[in-house]
């Protein structure tokens, strides 16, 4: 039932950018994005409510195949700020409203 | 400001020990949840509520327990009967039912170790 992250690690240089997945096995009614810095609060990023839906936050975006149940986080042109570990959090049709489950996160490194 | 404060940031329980984890927010939040993380595992769900008075358990709720006397807080305790509790608790909140543009507001941490 646990969302599927890929990949697990990604290192990149400034300026690249990288994709993260976020696979389920059950039928999705919303998918949230978070980012956690080492030790650190997991911060929201954004929540995806429909298929199709596309949402972009500074230069993070994020899509929601409803069909294929999966999401994809896109960071474009990244920043050393982006470093953390980012999760995605599931809701799914049939569970009990509100509660996400989460992802076991992908760790991305930028370095300079 | 509004937001979600966990203490202690650090603790420690020797063996057969009960101990309590604080979970306070100020955002008027109808849900609370109890998260334990451990690494390479993500964030599993211990307990959830999501009004005064009511709680549900979560994935893993064996060995914990929980109440919700007050819309503002939901203490976690963490009971002799929890065999591995060393890992770090995260707590949240959201409104409910969830809205378009809410996620959820998480706690700092409370890292808890066994000695």
């Amino acid at each position: 039932q646990q969302p599927v992250q890929s990949p697990q690690a990604v290192i990149l240089r400034e300026g690249e950018d990288a994709v993260i997945n976020c696979s389920s096995s059950k039928a999705l009614y919303s998918v949230h994005w978070y980012r956690q810095k080492h030790g650190e609060a997991p911060i929201f990023l954004m929540i995806l409510l429909k298929g199709g839906e596309q949402k972009g936050h500074d230069k993070i975006s994020a899509s929601f195949n409803e069909k294929k149940q999966q999401s994809s986080l896109y960071l474009t042109a990244s920043q050393l700020s982006y470093s953390g570990t980012y999760f995605c959090g599931t809701e799914n049709y049939g569970g009990s409203q509100g509660n996400l489950i989460f992802g076991k996160g992908t760790k991305l490194s930028v370095k300079p | 400001d509004g937001g979600i404060t966990q203490s202690p940031k650090y603790l420690f329980r020797k063996e057969g020990q009960n101990v309590t984890l604080s979970c306070e927010q100020n955002l008027n939040h109808d849900a609370m949840y109890w998260y334990r993380q451990d690494p390479g595992q993500g964030l599993r769900l211990i307990y959830y509520s999501q009004i005064v008075n009511d709680f549900q358990k979560g994935d893993i709720a064996e060995g914990y327990s929980v109440s919700r006397e007050k819309k503002e807080s939901f203490p976690l305790t963490v009971t002799s009967a929890q065999k591995n509790p060393t890992a770090f608790y995260l707590c949240a909140s959201s409104p409910h039912p969830p809205g378009r543009n809410h996620g959820y507001t998480f706690g700092s941490g409370t890292r808890l170790t066994v000695v």
